[in-house]
């Protein structure tokens, strides 16, 4: 099946500082991708949708202002988590829609972020 | 609005027992019904799905899983468990067949041990 990469599988960072997240997917393109935070034992919140060439579309909660996502190109997307606090901490899984495949979507392994 | 429920977080089951995996959900309008598995420090696969037609889905690695329209239900269900199909089991549902606006239940830890 499609493999939808992330990068870095894991981060730590102080308090305060930018961490970005990259989301490629490797063997289709993706005009829509999808950034899920989850908690420990928590199912996945879907935080916002990335459409490349376009302003992403946040789900109410969401602040776009921290949680910047940029989809410049048909096979990456990032989301950036500006001013990091400890709260900030989770796993974030990205997905990549595939059109060709009937829209299904292709997950990342996800990136757990650690902020100190 | 639509919301998903896995009634248990937790299953514990020896090896060649059969298992099922509870999901309930809500919604008002049609709905299409999903289980992925996530294995350790990997993304989620998709096992099965149910779009349309035969109540009983076959997926991957054996699973399979009955959609119970007057239950709201979507169980799934495995005749005998490996020690590999240890992982997270999320159910999810949808209002469009490519699941692209998926809402998840939190999830259930199946266990095998031998």
């Amino acid at each position: 099946g499609a493999v939808v990469s992330q990068h870095p599988s894991w981060v730590i960072c102080k308090s305060g500082t930018s961490v970005k997240i990259e989301c490629r997917s490797l063997d289709f393109q993706a005009t829509t991708m999808f950034w899920y935070r989850q908690f420990p034992k928590q199912s996945l919140m879907l935080m916002a949708t990335s459409n490349e060439g376009s302003k992403a579309t946040y789900e109410q909660g969401v602040e776009k202002d921290k949680f910047l996502i940029n989809h410049a190109s048909l096979t990456l997307s990032t989301l950036t988590v500006t001013s990091a606090h400890p709260e900030d901490s989770s796993f974030y899984i990205c997905s990549a829609r595939d059109e060709l495949a009937g829209g299904t979507q292709y997950f990342g392994p996800g990136t757990r972020l650690t902020v100190l | 609005a639509q919301s998903v429920t896995q009634l248990d977080s937790q299953v514990p089951v020896f090896e060649e027992a059969p298992v099922e995996l509870r999901c309930n959900y809500s919604s008002s309008v049609s709905v299409y019904l999903f289980w992925y598995v996530q294995y350790p420090n990997q993304g989620l696969q998709l096992l099965l799905k149910y779009l349309s037609g035969s109540t009983l889905v076959k997926g991957i690695n054996g699973f399979e899983a009955e959609f119970n329209k007057s239950q709201t239900s979507f169980h799934l269900r495995k005749p005998s468990v490996h020690i590999s199909d240890t992982a997270e089991y999320f159910c999810a549902v949808s209002e469009d067949q490519a699941g692209t606006a998926l809402i998840f239940g939190k999830g259930t830890t199946l266990s095998v041990s031998s």
